[in-house]
């Protein structure tokens, strides 16, 4: 158990739909992560908040956004859906951000999108 | 622009034998690698890095890995396989200056054990 916590763990849903993805990091930690694995991309980096602000952004699209509240989880939310937007979403979450840590992952959101 | 690139999307080996995992890098500027490993329906777990100092790497499970700048590469290797070996693992990068926080994933190689 790597004591970060994702919800749901499985979401069906058609296109066009909005759909909000949560996570809860490992006590004590600031940083969160968010990654999208899917079978041709791979594994993209998203986007990573540190204490509440937005640090990074990768690979993500206009209709996708995330926020990190006080008590330090986050959320994803995924809007306009398209068939396309199916994967597995991962939230990682390490200690302070710096470029050594190591990533602690929950075990990831499985979106279907019909 | 920095990548990973793992050799071999699926790998077999017998139970008992040498596991090798190819991973090579592109990077301008010396980086932080990484192997994770994901077992079915999992999230990833973090098998051993490279920051800096000794270039030969022991990680968990009996696993290591070999920073060689000279030919950019990672390979992660164990002496043994086991069953439990079976799982996808991925090979990853970051810069190792301020402000990089993102990390970068090769598209992971399957491993599977033959008993």
């Amino acid at each position: 158990d790597s004591g970060v916590t994702q919800t749901p763990k499985h979401l069906i849903t058609a296109t066009g739909q909005r759909v909000t993805l949560r996570c809860s990091p490992r006590s004590g930690d600031l940083s969160v992560y968010w990654y999208q694995q899917s079978l041709d991309q791979g594994l993209q980096f998203l986007i990573h908040y540190y204490n509440g602000e937005e640090r990074a952004k990768g690979n993500i699209l206009e209709r996708f956004s995330a926020q990190q509240f006080p008590d330090l989880h986050s959320e994803l939310n995924l809007s306009s859906l398209e068939l396309g937007d199916s994967a597995l979403y991962f939230c990682a979450s390490s200690p302070w951000g710096g470029s050594d840590e190591k990533l602690f992952f929950g075990s990831g959101t499985q979106l279907s999108v019909l | 622009a920095q990548s990973v690139t793992q050799l071999g999307s699926h790998v077999s080996v017998s139970e008992g034998a040498l596991v090798l995992l190819r991973c090579n890098y592109s990077s301008s500027v010396p980086p932080y690698l990484f192997w994770y490993v994901q077992y079915p329906n999992q999230g990833l777990q973090l098998l051993l890095k490279y920051t800096t100092g000794a270039t030969l790497v022991k990680g968990i499970n009996g696993f290591e890995a070999e920073f060689k700048k000279s030919e950019t590469s990672f390979h992660l290797t164990k002496p043994s396989a086991h069953m439990s070996d079976a799982a996808e693992y991925f090979c990853a990068m970051r810069y190792s200056g301020a402000g990089s926080y993102q990390l970068t994933f090769g598209k992971g190689t399957k491993l599977s054990v033959i008993p």
